[in-house]
């Protein structure tokens, strides 16, 4: 089975600007979760989706936001970038239906710099 | 809420000795408990998880971990070190109360020298 992709794999942005990452889950995953990757927060839980709705959200501002599509990828976008969004943002897929016990499974990951 | 805690931010050991990478956590339900590796520029690779059952788990490349529900510990250990095995681990919990975020500790990252 093919793992998660995450498209792009780098990107370089400039403060004010938005973007749009991509995440392809592994086949038969319904469930993607964002994590957001910093040297000084360390990995932090974005948001997740399950069938095309929001099941879970972090602590982030409005300025992050996502969605997912009925094949189950997922997109984030956010608007404004600020220098502080400069991370590694890491998506994640897992079946969804079995609860708390389930295994996530990880992207590489899109780096953004924000100039 | 749940919460995991790795005290040590690097572990130095040389190649051939054992290992062990420290966690603790707290949750209010029952705790789920995962172990992952970072390599460099790359996304987290899943090493093994206690669900139920047995406190010894095992995983991938001769990993396993004891759950020590007194202790709230999830330590991860290997008995011989490789300098393969040099990279960034996350220690993650979950609480078993229904489709929780998973929740991750700041990481720690293993040194092993030749």
């Amino acid at each position: 089975k093919a793992g998660v992709t995450q498209t792009p794999r780098y990107l370089i942005k400039t403060r004010g600007q938005q973007v749009t990452l991509s995440c392809s889950p592994i086949s038969g995953h319904r469930s993607v979760s964002w994590y957001q990757q910093t040297p000084g927060q360390g990995l932090q839980f974005l948001f997740e989706y399950f069938s095309e709705t929001q099941r879970n959200k972090g602590n982030f501002p409005g300025r992050f936001s996502g969605r997912q599509f009925s094949n189950s990828r997922s997109e984030m976008n956010v608007s404004t970038l600020e220098l502080g969004d400069s991370a590694l943002y890491l998506c994640a897929s897992s079946l969804g239906t079995s609860g708390d016990s389930e295994t996530q499974y990880f992207g590489p990951g899109t780096r953004l710099l924000v100039l | 809420a749940q919460s995991v805690a790795q005290p040590e931010d690097q572990v130095n050991v040389a190649e051939g000795n054992p290992l062990t990478v420290k966690c603790t956590y707290s949750v209010s339900g029952n705790p789920y408990l995962f172990w992952y590796v970072q390599y460099p520029n790359r996304g987290l690779q899943f090493l093994l998880k206690y669900i139920t059952g047995d406190n010894l788990v095992k995983g991938s490349y001769g990993f396993e971990a004891e759950f020590n529900k007194s202790q709230t510990s999830f330590h991860l250990k290997k008995p011989s070190a490789l300098v393969s095995d040099s990279a960034l681990y996350f220690c993650a919990v979950r609480d078993g109360t229904g489709f929780q975020k998973l929740v991750f500790g700041t990481g720690t990252r293993l040194l092993v020298s030749p």
